[in-house]
C-alpha cells in the first residue's frame, strides 16, 4: 500500500477521443509525475508537477497535458487518442524536489486501451 | 546521455536458487539516485531500495542484497534462496537532476517451484 491511488483502473476509448486519468498522491507529497508504460517496456516519463507547476517534461506531444491541484492530486489528459497511446499510465508521488532524494511511490496504474 | 541498461531480458530459475540481476547506468550528473522496483503482473511498481550517488555501501535486506559500484557504474541486485513469489519484472531506475526517473528495460524473473 503506497498511498497513491489512481482512477480509473481500466478503460477503453476510441481513436480520436479524449481521456482524463486521475491520481491522488500520498498525503503530504507535493511532487507528482506521470509515466507511460507500453507492453513489455519500461515506463517513460511524461511530465512532473511540483507545487502545481509543471517542472519537467519528456518527449510527449502537447496533446498530453496535466494539472496538479492545491491538494496535490493530479490529472493526466490525452486528446485525440491514437492506437499507440494504449498503455499502462502510472502516477508517482514524492515529497520535495530532486535534492531531497526521497522515495518515489507509484500507484497501481490505469490501463488504457484505444481501439 | 542518461541511460540504464539491464542486459538480462528474462531469467528463469528454480526455487531456492540465488539469482543476480544486472544493472549498468550512464549519467554525467555527480548527484543522482538509483532505485530498484518490482512490478508484479498487477502492474503496481513496488519500491525495493534507494541509493544515492555518495553512498557506495552495499546493503542486505533479508533475502535481498544490492551491490553498488560507481567505478563500473553498476548497481546489481541479488535474491538469495529465490521463491515463487519473487516472480515479477524488476526495474533498475536512475533519478537525475532533471527530476525524472529513467527506467531500464526491466528483467523478467521467473521462479519455478
Amino acid at each position: 500500500e503506497t498511498g497513491v491511488t489512481q482512477s480509473p483502473t481500466h478503460l477503453i476509448k476510441t481513436r480520436g477521443q479524449q481521456v482524463t486519468l486521475r491520481c491522488s498522491s500520498q498525503s503530504g507529497h507535493n511532487t507528482v509525475s506521470w509515466y507511460q508504460q507500453a507492453l513489455g517496456q519500461g515506463p517513460q516519463f511524461i511530465f512532473q508537477y511540483y507545487r502545481e507547476e509543471e517542472n519537467g517534461r519528456g518527449n510527449f506531444p502537447p496533446r498530453f497535458s496535466g494539472l496538479q491541484f492545491p491538494n496535490y492530486s493530479s490529472e493526466l489528459n490525452v486528446n485525440a487518442l491514437e492506437l499507440d497511446d494504449s498503455a499502462l499510465y502510472l502516477c508517482a508521488s514524492k515529497d520535495g524536489g530532486f535534492s531531497s532524494g526521497n522515495t518515489i511511490y507509484f500507484g497501481e496504474g490505469s490501463w488504457l486501451t484505444v481501439v | 546521455a542518461q541511460k540504464v541498461t539491464q542486459a538480462q531480458t528474462e531469467i528463469s530459475v528454480v526455487e531456492k536458487e540465488d539469482v543476480t540481476l544486472d544493472c549498468v547506468y550512464e549519467t554525467r550528473d555527480t548527484t543522482y539516485y538509483l532505485f530498484w522496483y518490482k512490478q508484479p503482473p498487477s502492474g503496481e511498481l513496488v519500491f525495493l531500495i534507494r541509493r544515492n550517488s555518495f553512498d557506495e555501501q552495499n546493503e542486505i535486506s533479508g533475502r535481498y542484497s544490492w551491490n553498488f559500484q560507481k567505478s563500473t557504474s553498476s548497481f546489481n541486485f541479488t535474491i538469495t534462496a529465490s521463491q515463487v513469489v519473487d516472480s515479477a519484472v524488476y526495474f533498475c531506475v536512475l533519478y537525475n537532476q532533471g527530476g525524472k526517473l529513467i527506467f531500464g528495460q526491466g528483467t523478467e524473473l521467473s521462479v519455478k517451484p
